[in-house]
């Protein structure tokens, strides 16, 4: 199994341009999360999804959009960057009653920089 | 809200001696927490979890940890540390919302294990 991909690993965006963060599972999970890290402030919870078709905000969800149109795919969307969002970005996912008993599954990452 | 506040920024420690890393809860019921580990460069991987039971829990890498109520803590504890462990470690607690339930992390604490 290939567990939790994020692509691209590296990204250098400039300020006003748009991307999409790809992550995808195949553990078939149904929850799947997106964090953002930045230096000395943790993560920090982005968009959630419980489901295919159903997508929730998180505590920083300003700037962002997300789609679950598959269980597998939860694309993160970047429309206007700016510098804030300049950090690592974190995709997860978990069974939803395994959440309790062992937490998620994460990504390697991808590391943003908005210049 | 349940939050997790990880007190120490910083820890350093020598190489072979112990450690402990603090960590403190808010929440009304009985929680479920967790340890993971961030090395440089790389994803979270989980150490170990509680959601019940013992409160004296088991992890890898020769990581333990301690449940105490009274305290509302989960403090990390190894007996003797490795340079391989120099990274940044993250306590988390299991939060529900009415769309589903997700992790709220600490601010992590960065642990350097000098010779």
């Amino acid at each position: 199994n290939a567990g939790v991909t994020q692509t691209p690993k590296f990204r250098i965006l400039k300020i006003g341009q748009s991307m999409t963060l790809q992550c995808t599972q195949d553990m078939n999970h149904n929850y799947m999360y997106w964090y953002r890290q930045d230096p000395g402030m943790g993560l920090k919870l982005i968009y959630y999804s419980v489901g295919a078709g159903i997508t929730d905000k998180g505590e920083v969800p300003n700037g962002y959009n997300v789609s679950r149109s598959t269980t597998e795919d939860f694309p993160l969307r970047l429309e206007l960057a700016a510098p804030s969002q300049t950090s690592v970005y974190f995709c997860a996912s978990s069974y939803p009653e395994r959440v309790v008993t062992d937490g998620y599954t994460f990504g390697s990452g991808t590391r943003l920089t908005v210049v | 809200a349940q939050s997790v506040t990880q007190p120490d920024i910083h820890i350093t420690v020598s190489e072979g001696a112990s450690l402990e890393l603090r960590c403190n809860y808010s929440y009304g019921a009985t929680p479920y927490l967790f340890w993971y580990v961030q090395s440089p460069g790389q994803g979270l991987q989980l150490l170990l979890k509680y959601f019940s039971g013992d409160t004296l829990v088991q992890g890898i890498k020769g990581f333990e940890a301690e449940f105490k109520r009274s305290q509302s803590s989960f403090n990390l504890r190894k007996p003797s540390v490795h340079w391989s462990d120099a990274a940044e470690y993250f306590c988390a607690v299991g939060a529900h919302s009415n769309s589903g339930y997700a992790l709220n992390f600490g601010k992590g604490t960065s642990l350097l294990v000098t010779p």
